[in-house]
């Protein structure tokens, strides 16, 4: 990966359990995103959180950054089966780019 | 709404061959993005164009060129194809805020296979 590593790399749980994915980066960023992508298809955003944030909030959605660690953590709540998909963390280091990191694979089962 | 549209969605060539792929964004996005994800990997930054002109440099092979147009619409080129070539290639456009914040949004990709 460009920019750091996602942990777990995969993860299979039940349907209506919580999932947690966690994302390190390494330089100063002004903001990181987290995008789902569903086999071989498009990225899709799901949330975005500026390096002035600590916790941001999107429907079953919960992101958490902590820019002295230089981590961030995904949280989906009462997963569903629609939600297996690959999902990436990507930083914006002041407009030049996104710097993807490797992956987490989530895989709900009904 | 509108949103970013690559052309073609699927491409296959021979090694050695040409390809060109094309990218419409989001009308009055400012900035275009190329990414290469090949199987199993993350995307990885290509290259990018604001304003019509090259911003920023990744991972680009020399044997890909990539230009912006002026009506905003990007080609990426890729001459000498090579099996390690064959990947999902995607655009994304965005608009470059007040306070530097700002989302992305990404096409649907071109898959190429190179055979």
């Amino acid at each position: 990966s460009q920019q750091g590593e996602e942990d777990p790399q995969a993860l299979s749980i039940q349907e209506g359990e919580n999932a947690t994915m966690n994302c390190s980066y390494k330089t100063s960023i002004n903001n990181l995103q987290w995008y789902r992508q569903n086999s071989g298809r498009g990225l899709v955003h799901l949330i975005l959180i500026r390096s002035n944030e600590r916790e941001k909030h999107s429907g079953r959605l919960r992101v958490t950054l902590d820019t002295s660690k230089k981590s961030s953590s995904l949280l989906i709540t009462a997963s569903r089966a629609a939600d297996t998909a690959s999902y990436f963390c990507a930083t914006d280091a002041y407009g030049n780019k996104l710097v993807f990191g490797a992956g987490t694979i989530l895989r709900v089962k009904s | 709404a509108a949103g970013v549209i690559q052309s073609p969605r699927h491409l296959i060539k021979e090694k050695r061959e040409t390809a060109t792929l094309k990218c419409y964004p989001i009308p009055r996005h400012d900035t275009v993005y190329w990414y290469q994800q090949g199987p199993g990997q993350d995307p990885q930054f290509l290259i990018s164009f604001y304003e019509k002109m090259q911003s920023d440099k990744g991972s680009i092979p020399d044997r890909f060129s990539a230009q912006q147009f002026s009506d905003y619409h990007s080609e990426l080129n890729m001459s000498s194809l090579e099996l390690g070539d064959s990947a999902l290639y995607f655009c994304a456009s965005s608009l470059l805020g007040r306070d530097r914040t700002y989302g992305y949004t990404f096409g649907s990709g071109t898959r190429l296979t190179v055979v």
